[in-house]
């Protein structure tokens, strides 16, 4: 069984860019919680999406980011206009039920 | 809201020595509690898991009881060994309307030495 696919691993931006994170939850997990992990720190949720719905987008910041999870294909986050604080590492976690989640390796975005 | 607190790091030890990582939490109602494993460069792992007072996780050799009283779920392990250096993190779900996202402590890293 394939886990939580994130790509790209690595995602390196120029200030201004838009960067675009894909994630492939569990074959047959419908929730899927996104994390960013800032240096240093521990993570912290942004959002969690069901398929073509946005439950709790309460950790997102108000500008700039989206997220969405269509009925095919990855949940994908969206950063448009990356700034040097965007850089960081952003986990995605799938779950079958708002029970036990099982994460991606990440995203690590550099914003140059 | 909920917030978790682990005991600051780093911590190294050598190995077979024992280790306890202290993690208290704030929560309304009655949460889970977890422990997460991240090996370098990798994603989060879930060690273990205890979703009401007293019970106790366990997994690999690793430990942890939730106790109410203290809202404490320490992590334990008689004898480390090398592989066990990773960031290890304490978290919760649960809760009011938390659909199950996750609040984690800010995580502690682990060095075992040979």
């Amino acid at each position: 069984n394939a886990g939580v696919m994130q790509n790209p691993r690595h995602l390196v931006r120029r200030r201004g860019q838009e960067a675009r994170l894909r994630c492939s939850p569990v074959k047959g997990h419908s929730h899927v919680y996104w994390y960013r992990q800032l240096p240093e720190e521990g993570l912290k949720f942004m959002v969690y999406l069901q398929k073509e719905n946005i439950i709790d987008e309460s950790g997102m910041p108000k500008e700039r980011f989206s997220a969405e999870f269509p009925k095919e294909g990855p949940s994908i986050l969206r950063i448009q206009q990356v700034v040097r604080g965007d850089s960081a590492a952003y986990f995605c976690a799938s779950s079958p039920t708002e029970n036990i989640q099982y994460f991606g390796a990440g995203t690590r975005l550099s914003v140059l | 809201g909920n917030s978790v607190t682990q005991m600051e790091g780093p911590v190294t030890l050598s190995e077979e020595a024992f280790l306890t990582i202290n993690c208290t939490y704030t929560a309304t109602g009655y949460p889970s509690l977890f422990w997460y494993v991240q090996y370098p460069g990798e994603g989060l792992q879930l060690l273990l898991k205890a979703t009401k007072a007293d019970d106790k996780g366990s997994n690999k050799g690793f430990e942890a009881t939730y106790r109410k009283e203290t809202t404490s779920f320490h992590l334990e392990k008689g004898s480390v060994q090398v592989s066990d250096s990773a960031v290890y993190f304490c978290a919760l779900s649960g809760g009011g309307t938390s659909y199950g996202k996750l609040t984690f402590g800010q995580g502690t890293i682990l060095t075992v030495h040979p």
